[in-house]
Order: structure tokens, then C-alpha cells, then sequence
């Protein structure tokens, strides 16, 4: 089955730095990726939709300055969570869509000190 | 209000019990997805319905699009079924990110 990968699992940084995390699908091409956020005992949310070659689309709330989402090629899509503060920890998953199914990664925890 | 509406938000069973969970949601769909999220996170896709019914193993999604309600049901049910369990719908064209409900919390005790 048609597999997508995220890296890395859980990660701890310092309020004010940079995190970069990478979502992989291992067997098939996606042209497009998602990414979700899921704070404590909430559901899921969409952040944004990355398209392979062109710029992301970020839904309403979401800083697009501060979520940098690049998809540069069929397989990777990273996204890189900017002066993070402790308000960004959340657990980060993303999904690769493959015709109309989506394909969800393992998920990312951070936790900003 | 949340556009997608699960039932219940907990449910705890016995081992063997036929486990229903409902969905509904109050826009028009391409389609509606089963997720289930274990305690680490990881979230797999159970089912991607768009009418109908689908089964696999003892597990049953039906949908019906004129009432916009959805069921997952769990036959047998087993204490590795024990999860959160999403229902999430596409309310574009396919190509779109899913809107999510909040999860059914559902614990199967031996």
C-alpha cells in the first residue's frame, strides 16, 4: 500500500528557533500534500495544501510567514515551523493524496521550550 | 458549529459488542473518510466512501448523502479495536483537505 513517511517523530526546541520537518511518500508520486495540526484533545486541522512547483495554499488563521511549506519535488514536502513559541506545540501530520485517497503520515510531535 | 458532527464522543464496550459510531455533517461532499488514530498518533485510513457501503474485515462504513449521515460499524468487536475514530469529509472537489470531527473515543475492555 501506498506509504508516506514523516521525519522526525517527535523533536523538543527552544522558543525562537527553527524547526524543519519532512514528509515523504515512499512508493508513489503526490502532486499534492496536506498539512494538519492537531493540538490536545482537538481535532485535526488543515493548515495547508502544498502543490508540487508552486506555492502553498494556507487556509484562514494559518501565517504563512511563519509555516513555510516547500514542495519541491513528487515525494518531499517539508514544512519548517519558523521562531517557534510554545503555542506551536502540537502534534504535526501530514497527508500525500494519490487520486482521492489521502495517505496520512505518522505524525510529528514538537514541543517548544 | 462544527461542520461535521461525530457520535459519541466516548464509548466504552464489551469485548464481542457491535460498536456503532455516526457521523454527520452539514455540507456538500465528494466524499467522507473513516480515520482511526491510535494513542501515538498515527492515523490510518479505514475507508473513503461517496454512497453506499463498503466493508472490510469486520469493519462496515455506510453512508446515506441525502440525510448527510454516515456509520461505522464494528462487528465482534476486540480490545485491539480500541482507538479514536475520525470521521473527515471532502467538501471540494477531491483534490481538497478534509475537514475532521472531533473523534470517537472508543475503548473495548476484555
Amino acid at each position: 500500500g501506498a506509504v508516506v513517511s514523516q521525519h522526525p517523530s517527535w523533536v523538543i526546541c527552544k522558543s525562537g528557533t527553527s524547526v524543519k520537518i519532512e514528509c515523504r511518500s515512499l512508493d508513489f508520486q503526490a502532486t499534492t500534500m496536506f498539512w494538519y495540526r492537531q493540538f490536545p484533545k482537538q481535532s485535526l486541522m488543515l493548515m495547508a495544501t502544498s502543490n508540487e512547483g508552486s506555492k502553498a495554499t494556507y487556509e484562514q488563521g494559518v501565517e504563512k510567514d511563519k509555516f513555510l511549506i516547500n514542495h519541491a519535488s513528487l515525494t518531499l514536502s517539508t514544512l519548517t515551523v519558523t521562531s517557534a513559541h510554545p503555542e506551536d506545540s502540537s502534534f504535526y501530520i501530514c497527508s500525500a493524496r494519490l487520486i482521492y485517497e489521502q495517505y496520512f503520515g505518522p505524525g510529528t510531535r514538537l514541543t517548544v521550550t | 458549529k462544527n461542520e461535521v458532527e461525530q457520535s459519541p464522543q466516548n464509548l466504552t464496550a464489551q469485548e464481542g459488542e457491535f460498536i456503532t459510531i455516526n457521523c454527520s455533517y452539514s455540507v456538500g461532499i465528494s466524499a467522507l473518510h473513516w480515520l482511526q488514530q491510535h494513542p501515538g498518533g498515527g492515523i490510518v485510513s479505514l475507508f473513503m466512501l461517496s454512497s453506499g457501503k463498503k466493508k472490510h474485515g469486520r469493519l462496515i462504513a455506510t453512508i446515506n448523502i441525502q440525510e448527510k449521515h454516515s456509520s461505522l460499524h464494528i462487528t465482534a468487536s476486540h480490545p485491539r479495536d480500541s482507538a479514536v475514530y475520525i470521521c473527515a469529509v471532502n467538501s471540494g472537489g477531491g483534490a481538497d483537505g478534509l475537514t475532521f470531527g472531533k473523534g470517537t473515543h472508543l475503548i473495548i475492555q476484555p
